[in-house]
């Protein structure tokens, strides 16, 4: 089946730095990528998806290309601010068989004043 | 801006007993989801539902759970006899009819469910 992974652990920086969080995926057919971002307390919200190869999906200053040569949907953000601390999921959906997201883990994001 | 609500937001049950999570969905939604994370885990999906049917579910929706549409609004899961394993964050998420469902999905803001 289709799977998701995400870089191990938590992660620390501190304000104006620059983020990275990994993501490559397993998966046959055509696909939609997605980033959701979980704040302290609420539910998933969607960030940035993108719906075919080469696609770049940007919000809030957050960035992600879906690269089908390496199956990867790296998320970047050039200068975090202390109200980016949340967790991040990574996450996909197959066009053919079925509509069930496949999640990555998710990475905590702790940003430091 | 619309969006998609669950109550309890927390829920503790004895082993044994029955439970159900209700959910209200976007409401010119079609697709309606429950997905579940146990603690330190990833987000399972459990259960699709369109057309007041299940669609598609996964291996861990057995014959302990159930869903249901009882009116225009409302989309409940039931677990029948809970278990300790069933301790988790469930998710209640929806979508529209853009693309037959193979579209985003929103979320509500989750149910603790905590089985002692």
């Amino acid at each position: 089946g289709n799977s998701v992974t995400q870089m191990e652990g938590p992660v620390t920086l501190s304000e104006e730095a620059f983020l990275t969080i990994n993501c490559t995926y397993t998966a046959t057919g055509y696909l939609s990528l997605f980033w959701y971002v979980q704040y302290p307390g609420e539910g998933l919200q969607l960030l940035l998806k993108a719906t075919k190869a080469d696609d770049k999906g940007s919000n809030k200053g957050f960035e992600a290309t879906y690269r089908k040569e390496t199956t990867s949907f790296h998320l970047e953000k050039g200068s975090v601010q202390v109200s980016d601390s949340a967790v991040y999921f990574c996450a996909l959906i197959s066009y053919y068989g079925n509509n069930r997201l496949a999640f990555g883990k998710g990475n905590q994001v702790v940003v430091i004043p | 801006e619309p969006e998609v609500t669950q109550t309890p937001s927390h829920q503790v049950t004895q082993m044994g007993q029955e439970v159900i999570l209700r959910c209200v969905p976007i409401s010119n939604h079609l697709y309606f989801y429950w997905y579940r994370q146990i603690l330190g885990q990833k987000v399972e999906f459990l259960v699709s539902f369109y057309n007041n049917e299940i669609s598609e579910k996964s291996e861990i929706f057995d014959d302990q759970f159930s869903v249901e549409r009882p009116d225009g609004s409302n989309f409940t899961l039931k677990i029948r006899s809970t278990k300790l394993e069933d301790s988790a964050m469930y998710f209640c998420a929806s979508s529209d009819a853009t693309s037959g469902g193979y579209n985003e999905q929103f979320f509500g803001p989750g149910t603790r469910l905590t089985v002692l």
